[in-house]
């Protein structure tokens, strides 16, 4: 089945604490990106990447990190999470601007 | 940089009204349009997309027409259910890169 998984599904953390959320896509898309939603104000990017290697900045990259190593992974590191960082995230993936997203599950991160 | 403003919600209908949910868009070049719909607990799903100017998009009774003239992408629906209750978002994706843009989403409510 062709799906995106993300991991873990709800994360309940402190201040500070390094966390890593895991990405995988088993479709060979090109393009995977992470967003975050919060109430009011929809998705926002916080980075994409267009092949493996090369990622880039979205529209909210502050705070965290990214790296694509292989083509079906796509992490999003928080090096020291704060509050403001609690919200909803979703990976997504897709094999070209034109094409559709496939999005994940989504985690959902509060930040103590 | 790009935008994408959506008609401000929630949106409350009884079942079989007629939908319209406006969104326009600020891009440069020539990006691709789509609406995802998010059911409650769960990620985004393509609801339709097109491509290039006049281009209409359309799945399950919904549709939207690609205008470059106005940079609109219009979601209609002739009758809507209790079933597509839902969040509705409009995007972009801008051309040869992974940059995406959402608009804040539009909360419908579809009441028996």
């Amino acid at each position: 089945e062709a799906q995106v998984t993300q991991n873990p599904r709800y994360l309940i953390t402190v201040t500070g604490k390094k966390l890593t959320v895991t990405c995988s896509q088993n479709m060979n898309h090109e393009y995977m990106s992470w967003y975050r939603q919060d109430p009011g104000l929809g998705l926002r990017q916080i980075y994409y990447s267009m092949n493996v290697e090369v990622t880039d900045k979205g529209d909210v990259p502050e705070g965290y990190k990214v790296s694509r190593k292989e083509k079906r992974n796509f992490p999003l590191i928080l090096e020291s999470p704060s509050p403001n960082q609690t919200s909803l995230y979703f990976c997504a993936s897709n094999q070209g601007n034109t094409d559709t997203q496939y999005f994940g599950p989504g985690t959902r991160l509060t930040v103590l | 940089g790009d935008s994408v403003t959506q008609m401000e919600g929630p949106v409350t209908l009884s079942e079989e009204a007629f939908l319209t949910i406006n969104c326009t868009y600020t891009a440069t070049g020539y990006p691709s349009l789509f609406w995802y719909v998010q059911y409650p607990g769960e990620g985004l799903q393509l609801l339709l997309k097109a491509t290039k100017a006049d281009d209409k998009g359309s799945n399950k009774g919904f549709e939207a027409t690609y205008r470059k003239e106005t940079t609109s992408f219009h979601l209609e629906k002739g009758s809507v259910q209790v079933s597509d209750s839902a969040v509705y978002f409009c995007a972009l994706n801008r051309t040869n890169a992974g940059k995406s843009t959402f608009g804040d989403g539009t909360t419908l409510t579809v009441k028996p």
